[in-house]
């Protein structure tokens, strides 16, 4: 069965970086897109970008055009996000979500989430 | 910057229909936004119903059923039950970009 699973809660500095990991397992890793998803505490949702694990390549939103850097390792069916120079307004839940876009463009499985906390 | 607006707050009772619906501040939604709607629990990750407007997953209830109306992705709640309470999360697609709706918090009472 398809599963996202994602590394624990972290607890960060004003300035400081976080890196969330996002492990795949079930199918086919390189053959499915990865969307990064935050949600701020009592907050919707909010894209942040995605990674094509095949080749690399990246999207980002353009809130986090500089921030942000989305990562794989196929060794390890493993996606990365990191977010650099954190500040309060970034303590949220993050996920990970799978996407296929054979023309159906489908966004179906969802990591459990991370919640990172900013805090001085 | 492109801003997506759903309903904040929709009541229905226990039995009934609802309508929920999603705006693209650029203009009218079509098939080519592949509009994704999602159910969202207190404390829980989101959960994927529809895609491409109106095609359902495998563990998507028969009640829920997405289309294009007036313009808007919608997603409509038919035979409504207690569990249906949640937020609900539209999400189009913009050439590269995604864009999430605000979210509808959904009331069954």
């Amino acid at each position: 069965q398809v599963q996202l699973v994602q590394s624990g809660a972290e607890v960060k500095k004003p300035g400081a970086s976080v890196k969330v990991s996002c492990r795949a397992s079930g199918y086919t890793f390189t053959s499915y897109y990865m969307h990064w998803v935050r949600q701020a505490p009592g907050q919707g949702l909010e894209w942040m970008g995605i990674i094509n694990p095949s080749g690399g390549s990246t999207t980002y939103a353009q809130k986090f055009q500089g921030r942000v850097t989305m990562t794989r390792d196929t060794s390890t069916s493993t996606v990365y996000m990191e977010l650099s120079s954190l500040r309060s307004e970034d303590t949220a839940f993050y996920y990970c979500a799978r996407y296929l876009s054979s023309g159906y463009y489908i966004v179906d499985y969802w990591g459990q989430g991370t919640l990172v906390t900013v805090s001085s | 910057q492109t801003v997506v607006t759903q309903e904040p707050s929709l009541t229905v009772s226990p039995g009934g229909t609802v309508t929920l619906t999603c705006a693209s501040s650029t203009g009218a939604v079509t098939s080519g936004y592949y509009p994704n709607w999602f159910q969202q629990k207190p404390g829980q990750a989101p959960k994927a119903l529809i895609y491409s407007t109106s095609s359902k997953h495998s563990w998507t209830p028969a009640r829920f059923s997405g289309s294009l109306l007036g313009g808007k992705a919608a997603l409509t709640l038919s035979g409504v039950q207690p569990d249906d309470e949640a937020e609900y999360y539209c999400l189009l697609y913009y050439g590269g970009a995604w864009v999430f709706g605000g979210g509808t918090k959904l009331t069954v009472l």
